[in-house]
């Protein structure tokens, strides 16, 4: 059974551009939530979308956007991206809109330059 | 908004050594607290959660303890082994969307 999934792995850009970092949640799972990590802290909530639509969202710029695909998988867009942005970003899912076990993918790290 | 203290922000312990790490919220609200194991370059991994209507909760070697009325959960892990080295999260949720996370503890077993 495949856990969560993210793509890109890694991924370099320059200040200023854009990104999209995608998401597949477990099979079954309803919800995905995203949360940026930087090195050396806990990660910390951006948004969370169930059933294609956005039920939380956390103490982020509007430059963070995100969406929910029919299939459950989900995109985060960083809109010009600054260098604060470098960061490890995670994907987890659950079977519901509530926060409760949560599982994280591998996530993709970003580095901006 | 809710915030997570966790001390200690490292903790070195001999192997077969049993380990502690607490962490403290301050919404009382709070009603779900899990804990996350991270090792080097990899995804956190759920390893035990807790509710607010349980007071302790075990899997083998690892045990969670919450006390509603100080605000503060603990992780216990007996009897140490070197693949037990990692970074350990606590967190907590008030049931809402999200879960507000500790700062982390870089664990060490030392053989």
């Amino acid at each position: 059974d495949a856990g969560v999934t993210q793509s890109p792995t890694h991924l370099i850009k320059t200040r200023g551009q854009q990104v999209t970092l995608r998401c597949s949640p477990i099979s079954g799972h309803k919800s995905v939530s995203w949360y940026q990590q930087v090195l050396g802290q806990g990660p910390q909530f951006i948004f969370q979308y169930y059933e294609k639509e956005e039920r939380g969202r956390g103490n982020f710029p509007d430059r963070f956007s995100a969406r929910q695909f029919p299939n459950y998988s989900s995109e985060l867009n960083v809109n010009a991206l600054l260098l604060g942005d470098s960061a490890l970003y995670l994907c987890a899912s659950s079977l519901r809109t509530r926060a409760y076990e949560q599982y994280f993918g591998p996530g993709t790290r970003l580095t901006v330059t | 908004g809710e915030n997570v203290e966790q001390h200690p922000s490292t903790l070195s312990v001999q192997e077969g050594d049993s380990a502690v790490i607490k962490c403290t919220y301050s919404d009382s609200a709070s009603n779900y607290f899990p804990w996350y194991k991270q090792e080097l370059g990899k995804r956190p991994q759920l390893i035990i959660d807790i509710r607010s209507n349980v007071g302790e909760k075990k899997d083998q070697r690892i045990a969670v303890t919450l006390n509603k009325t100080a605000k503060h959960f603990s992780l216990h892990i007996t009897e140490t082994q070197p693949e037990d080295s990692a970074v350990y999260f606590c967190a907590a949720s008030t049931g809402a969307q999200k879960l507000v996370f500790g700062q982390g503890t870089r664990l060490t077993i030392n053989p």
